[in-house]
């Protein structure tokens, strides 16, 4: 397609449960980004990739969120005994190069509940 | 953590006039972007301007960026219904060439 897309768009889960959210980026982009959305908050950074490799994990808020992008495309972020807490809107984006940060182009995000 | 904050929280217009948002950051950057957000939508870029840049336009909309006070400001000029919406600023901070970190926004509602 197009866009960035991403899938599923709304997953409900029981607390505790394993979830994974991917990520299709725009065909050629080499930079993909995941972000984390509360309610009536900005994006907040979670991890970003240039190529297959995480160059930066730094917004991963702990050991039960992890993230890859195995063949350079797309991407899967994985949560693992997921919280209440990790109750968000999920956002991936691409850019054509992440050398320096130009404009991102966001998906629709996967609203992500956590019961 | 997030590096800009948007002033003001939320902003309500008559159609037609004209809204100004700030953004205020902390750390020197090498550009600034705005986006904008429908609810329940993904962000669209709107524009970015470099931090050699002072002013730039974009159809209806104009942005400034003063570095010594680190702060930017968007004006939406003539604004429209549709122009409704949550907008962000983004920044990237310099020695972080990747990494763009938004504020918590401003909702803008622009009343027909």
């Amino acid at each position: 397609g197009a866009g960035v897309s991403q899938t599923p768009s709304n997953k409900v889960t029981e607390k505790g449960k394993y979830v994974e959210l991917r990520c299709d980026p725009i065909s050629g982009h080499t930079a993909l980004y995941w972000y984390r959305q509360s309610l009536g908050q900005g994006p907040e950074f979670l991890i970003y990739f240039q190529g297959t490799g995480a160059a930066d994990d730094s917004g991963l808020p702990n050991d039960r969120f992890f993230a890859v992008r195995p063949e350079g495309s797309v991407s899967t972020l994985k949560i693992q005994r997921t919280e209440r807490g990790d109750s968000a809107v999920y956002l991936c984006a691409s850019s054509v190069s992440g050398s320096l940060a130009g404009e991102l182009f966001f998906g629709e995000g996967s609203r992500l509940t956590v019961l | 953590s997030q590096q800009g904050e948007e002033d003001p929280q939320a902003l309500s217009i008559q159609e037609g006039e004209n809204a100004t948002m700030n953004c205020s950051y902390k750390t020197s950057i090498n550009n600034l972007q705005w986006y904008r957000q429908n609810s329940g939508r993904g962000l669209v870029h709107l524009i970015l301007i470099r931090s050699n840049e002072r002013e730039k336009h974009s159809g209806r909309l104009r942005v400034t960026l003063d570095t010594s006070k680190k702060s930017s400001s968007l004006l939406i000029t003539a604004s429209r219904a549709a122009d409704t919406a949550s907008y962000f600023c983004a920044t990237d901070a310099a020695g972080s060439n990747y990494k763009l970190t938004f504020g918590k926004g401003t909702l803008l509602t622009v009343n027909p």
